[in-house]
């Protein structure tokens, strides 16, 4: 079994739905992350959180909200989805506790908002 | 502010060996990291380094001078199976701040 899943794989929405992507671990980190990658762009950050009590705006929060509801889990929710929303999603991982904290990634979400 | 450059595209030959250049401007310095993406799938760690020097594991080497904000990654003995983007990616902090460059897509050809 994959360490890091991330559900819908897919998705297809309209502008202004409210949609979630979930993310589970069973690497036990305590560090998680969401991220977004557009062509040519690489990744940028859109929140993370080093515990479940711990929530962080990475550089492109707005229009994004997040929530971790176990050490496990870590949902994004688009409020409003718009357009220019259209992305590769990834989750990832990191352990914060020991070593160096590279971070594992989860397959993806392609999300495409019409 | 943040700034990480590398090169958009390179195309080298199987069995050959290629030289991926970053170069890196962040506020903090806490490692540098590189991955490897396939097209659409998910990035995969393939080397870090926080102090300067070379970083050999195996195909793949990995080379930081942090007075230059410089990395390379070396990939020897191409095969096709390397064909894919290489994102390097500098830990700003041990807050664990990741900054990601727009990443190298690498075509081997026969």
């Amino acid at each position: 079994d994959a360490d890091v899943t991330q559900t819908p794989r897919n998705r297809i929405t309209k502008t202004g739905k409210r949609i979630m992507l979930e993310c589970s671990q069973t690497k036990g980190h305590d560090r998680m992350y969401w991220y977004r990658q557009d062509p040519g762009l690489g990744l940028q950050l859109i929140y993370y959180s080093f515990d479940v009590k711990d929530i962080n705006k990475g550089e492109i929060s707005d229009g994004y909200s997040v929530s971790r509801q176990a050490q496990a889990k870590f949902s994004l929710s688009l409020e409003s989805a718009i357009p220019n929303q259209t992305a590769l999603y990834f989750c990832a991982t990191s352990d914060g506790t020991s070593g160096r904290g590279t971070q594992y990634f989860g397959p993806g979400t392609r999300l495409l908002v019409l | 502010g943040q700034n990480i450059d590398q090169p958009t595209e390179m195309t080298a030959t199987e069995g050959a060996i290629v030289q991926i250049n970053c170069t890196y401007q962040t506020s903090g310095f806490n490692g540098l990291f590189w991955y490897q993406q396939h097209a659409g799938e998910a990035p995969t760690f393939l080397s870090y380094n926080v102090l300067d020097g070379l970083e050999e594991k195996g195909r793949f080497s990995s080379f930081l001078s942090r007075s230059k904000g410089y990395s390379y990654l070396l990939l020897k003995e191409l095969q096709m199976k390397d064909s894919a983007s290489y994102l390097c990616a500098v830990r700003e902090d041990y807050g664990q701040n990741f900054v990601f460059g727009p990443g190298t897509r690498l075509s081997v050809l026969p």
